[in-house]
């Protein structure tokens, strides 16, 4: 069984500019999740689907992160202008049914640095 | 408001030794726990999970974890340590309906040989 899949893995931008990750979750899980790792610190929650609704984006900058999840399969992260405090892992994860308890799966990340 | 802590961000330990991460929790309900492990430039594995069935967890790798309510902490332990299992780990909490992980800041374990 294929894993959840990312890419690019690495990106290096300059502050102002704009990138975008992409995420092929786990075939057949109905949940995706985005979490931001940065140096030193556990995985963050960005945002969760529930196939291509949002269940949570409660800590998603939303006047620079958009993300969408179109027919409820794979995804994609936008940052839109990038700041230096961007800098970061960009984690993707599958849940088969995304309710508590359920084993999240988690890609190899796209590691952003922002100059 | 769920919280996860992990006391001590680097652990060092002999191959062939215990291994010992702590985690503690706060949680309002019962939770569901989670050990998570790096390894450098990888995503997060699991390793093992606590959801009220049994309190004694068993993992890959050899590994467990211990819930102890009355003591908020879910801590993992490997009898015997080894090379391989040097990596970063995160213990995470569950308790919202729709699964999302409150994460640790992580413990960073390093194996001498």
């Amino acid at each position: 069984e294929a894993g959840v899949a990312q890419s690019p893995r690495y990106k290096i931008i300059e502050k102002r500019q704009s990138v975008a990750f992409w995420c092929n979750p786990i075939s057949g899980h109905a949940t995706l999740y985005w979490y931001q790792q940065i140096l030193g610190q556990g995985p963050k929650l960005l945002i969760q689907f529930q196939n291509n609704g949002v269940v949570d984006d409660s800590q998603l900058p939303k006047d620079r992160f958009s993300a969408e999840r179109l027919k409820g399969v794979d995804s994609t992260l936008k940052i839109q202008p990038a700041k230096l405090e961007d800098s970061a892992v960009y984690l993707c994860a599958s849940s088969l049914l995304g309710v508590i308890g359920d084993t999240q799966y988690f890609g190899p990340g796209t590691r952003l640095t922002v100059l | 408001a769920q919280s996860v802590t992990q006391l001590g961000s680097h652990v060092s330990v002999s191959e062939g030794a215990l291994v010992l991460l702590r985690c503690n929790y706060s949680s309002s309900v019962p939770p569901y726990l989670f050990w998570y492990v790096q390894y450098p430039n990888q995503g997060l594995q699991l390793l093992l999970k606590y959801t009220s069935a049994a309190t004694l967890v068993k993992g890959i790798n050899g590994f467990e974890a211990e819930f102890k309510k009355s003591e908020t902490s879910f801590h993992l332990t490997k009898p015997s340590a080894h090379m391989s299992d040097a990596a970063e780990y995160f213990c995470a909490v569950s308790e919202r309906s729709q699964g999302n992980l409150i994460f640790g800041k992580g413990t960073k374990l390093s194996v001498k040989p």
